[in-house]
């Protein structure tokens, strides 16, 4: 079992509805859970971080964060083609600053 | 706020040159950076994690000898590919964090092609 898994997609969602992102983990003893946005070419970019159960809203993106499950999503209101990218799901554990990434989602919104 | 300057973006050269790139962090002390690899359509690959004023952390496979790291200062780490050759061709990626849980930011890459 991968200890970040992520559907590779790729997943085609319509301009203006809601992409949904999906994350698991099987290390309990994770402690912080990040996003990532990674154009083609480009570095990653951080886009959202998470701590603690529930939903983190900023702008159109929405983090969940489930440890009981450990699962962790994102969500995008509203796509806008410029949020066709690969995302990518990050996990630390605590007393460790290495990130354990999972494989991406390549995200795709159709105009 | 948590920009991480990454120099320079290209870099053709020869085999056998040694090669250098920087990164910095430009608006916050970075106490942790980290050096990634990533190759065409594959995931990042974590190379070392380094700590200022401290040897480097290398990743199980990265040759310390070949890819040596410099954490000077708070704001700088810099990674020296040295005697590249074609197969060290890759997108190198720089990342920094204020350390704990924090998130890491990453620099906009270095894209070293050995010919």
């Amino acid at each position: 079992q991968k200890e970040v898994e992520q559907n590779s997609g790729p997943l085609s969602v319509p301009e203006g509805a809601i992409a949904s992102l999906n994350c698991t983990y099987s290390d309990r003893v994770s402690q912080s859970f990040f996003w990532y946005r990674q154009y083609s070419g480009k570095s990653p970019e951080l886009i959202m971080s998470i701590y603690s159960n529930g939903d983190k809203e900023d702008g159109r993106f929405t983090a969940q964060l489930n440890k009981a499950s450990q699962y962790v999503s994102l969500l995008i209101r509203d796509s806008q083609p410029s949020d066709s990218a690969t995302y990518l799901c990050a996990v630390n554990r605590f007393g460790n600053e290495k990130l354990t990434f999972g494989t991406g989602t390549r995200l795709t919104i159709i105009p | 706020g948590a920009v991480v300057s990454q120099h320079p973006s290209w870099v053709i050269c020869k085999s056998g040159t040694s090669v250098k790139i920087e990164c910095r962090s430009l608006d916050f002390q970075a106490t942790t950076m980290f050096w990634y690899r990533q190759f065409p359509k594959q995931s990042l690959m974590l190379m070392a994690t380094s700590n200022e004023g401290s040897k480097a952390t290398y990743e199980q496979g990265v040759e310390k000898d070949k890819f040596l790291i410099n954490h000077a200062s708070l704001t700088l780490s810099t990674l020296t590919v040295t005697s590249a050759h074609p197969e060290d061709s890759s997108f190198y990626i720089c990342s920094a964090s204020t350390g704990g849980q924090q998130p890491q930011h990453f620099g906009d890459g270095t894209r070293l092609s050995i010919l």
